[in-house]
């Protein structure tokens, strides 16, 4: 069975850019979720996607994130424009029930280097 | 709010010694409490949860964590380090409400040859 896939891997890009993340979750897996890790700081929840919908996006940091994941299964995280603070790594995770006791799986991260 | 602290930054150690990495833990209602690994350039790799009955829990590479109500603790434990061993440890805990997980700040583990 194939993990969650993320792509790029690494992208780095001007000050004022857009990038745009994609997610490919376990297939089957309706819980998709973006975390990120910002200058080596904690881990942060951005938003959690039940199929094709928004469950929770408490934390998202500001409009300039916009996340979307139609026909509920790949998902792209889009940053416009990016500022030098979202530089960090993008992480999404899937997970195949909607419980508390859930494991999530987590794919590889997106390095991202805004100059 | 669900809170995990894991108290040290870096845990070193030899070889064949045994390792822990230390995490308590802050929840209302039930403890699930997980632990994740990032090796180098790599993602988050899942080792193991607790979410009831036996406080000692086994997981993947030779990993065990033992859960303490007490001491609202949730350490992770391998008696014997290995090199491999060397990477960076997340202990995690979902929201009550939601499912959204909050980690730790991370303890980078070193194992010297």
């Amino acid at each position: 069975e194939a993990g969650v896939t993320q792509f790029p891997s690494h992208s780095v890009i001007e000050k004022g850019q857009t990038v745009t993340l994609r997610c490919d979750p376990i297939s089957g897996h309706d819980n998709l979720y973006w975390y990120r890790r910002v200058m080596g700081k904690e881990i942060k929840f951005l938003l959690h996607f039940v199929k094709e919908s928004k469950q929770d996006e408490s934390g998202m940091p500001n409009n300039r994130f916009l996340a979307e994941r139609t026909g509920g299964t790949y998902s792209t995280l889009k940053v416009q424009p990016a500022e030098l603070e979202d530089s960090g790594v993008y992480f999404c995770a899937s997970s195949q029930e909607g419980h508390l006791t859930d494991t999530q799986y987590f794919g590889p991260g997106t390095r991202l280097t805004v100059l | 709010a669900q809170s995990v602290a894991q108290p040290e930054d870096q845990v070193n150690v030899a070889e064949g010694n045994p390792l822990t990495v230390k995490c308590t833990y802050s929840v209302s209602g039930n403890p699930y409490l997980f632990w994740y690994v990032q090796y180098p350039n790599r993602g988050l790799q899942f080792l193991l949860k607790y979410i009831t009955g036996d406080n000692l829990v086994k997981g993947s590479y030779g990993f065990e964590a033992e859960f303490n109500k007490s001491q609202t603790s949730f350490h992770l434990k391998k008696p014997s380090a290995l090199v491999s061993d060397s990477a960076l440890y997340f202990c995690a805990v979902p929201s009550n409400n939601d499912y959204k997980l909050s980690f730790g700040a991370g303890t980078t583990v070193t194992v010297r040859a």
